[in-house]
């Protein structure tokens, strides 16, 4: 079944405004990463984050492991955030299960 | 950010053909794993090293596909009779351990005509 669940699937912002993007995940989860992937493909580590609050920038990454649950927070959007967001789970069996990602645009 | 190196960036083969495609990890990361993407956003993995050691690969892997990292040499996953439906990003990973934190390349965007 369906290892990790990401919602919005797509979100539209005007540039400036706030975005929370959640991952629910079904299995217990012995590591958690956020990716954002550029349009071109490369998907870029913004977060490894097992469990608790971790910062970066405008970047803020919250997941509450024992309720199978994970959000990023991106303050002031800008239009350059645009792109997918991927939360992954690891399960301790060596599997890395990504979800559909979030689908961010941002509008000046 | 990511030093992780793949090769080519797009690749276009006819069906039957073989497509091979290269990734060269972090320095220092010995172990690789290897993801198909496909336009629907889903992620399937394929296979990990640690060094030359095949850690875990999924069936799939084991038919047609082959995949290996030589010491010294870049690591490199084969295609050996394409099919339409392997059409995908695929994407590389490096990370120190296999439950540590993963790297990705920019992956190699595969197309079967």
């Amino acid at each position: 079944g369906q290892q990790v669940q990401q919602s919005p699937a797509s979100l539209v912002l005007q540039e400036g405004e706030n975005a929370e993007l959640q991952c629910n995940f079904s299995s217990t989860a012995t590591r958690l990463q956020w990716f954002y992937q550029h349009p071109g493909g490369r998907l870029v580590s913004l977060f490894y984050n097992p469990s608790g609050t971790k910062h970066t920038g405008r970047l803020t990454s919250t997941t509450v492991t024992n309720e199978r649950r994970s959000s990023l927070h991106i303050s002031s959007s800008q239009t350059t955030d645009s792109g997918t967001y991927f939360c992954a789970i690891h399960t301790g069996y060596q599997n890395f299960y990504f979800g559909k990602g979030t689908s961010l645009t941002v509008i000046p | 950010n990511s030093k992780v190196i793949q090769t080519p960036r797009y690749l276009v083969k006819g069906q039957g053909q073989k497509a091979k495609m290269r990734c060269i990890p972090e320095k220092g990361h010995p172990v690789v794993f290897w993801y198909q993407q496909n336009k629907n956003n889903e992620f399937k993995f394929l296979i990990n090293f640690q060094n030359q050691e095949v850690l875990q690969q999924i069936d799939m892997t084991e038919k047609r596909f082959s995949a290996e990292c030589p010491s010294n040499s870049p690591c490199s996953l084969e295609i050996q009779s394409s099919e339409a439906g392997d059409s995908a990003l695929y994407l590389c990973a490096s990370s120190l351990d296999r439950d540590a934190e993963q790297f990705f390349g920019p992956g190699t965007r595969l197309t079967v005509l």
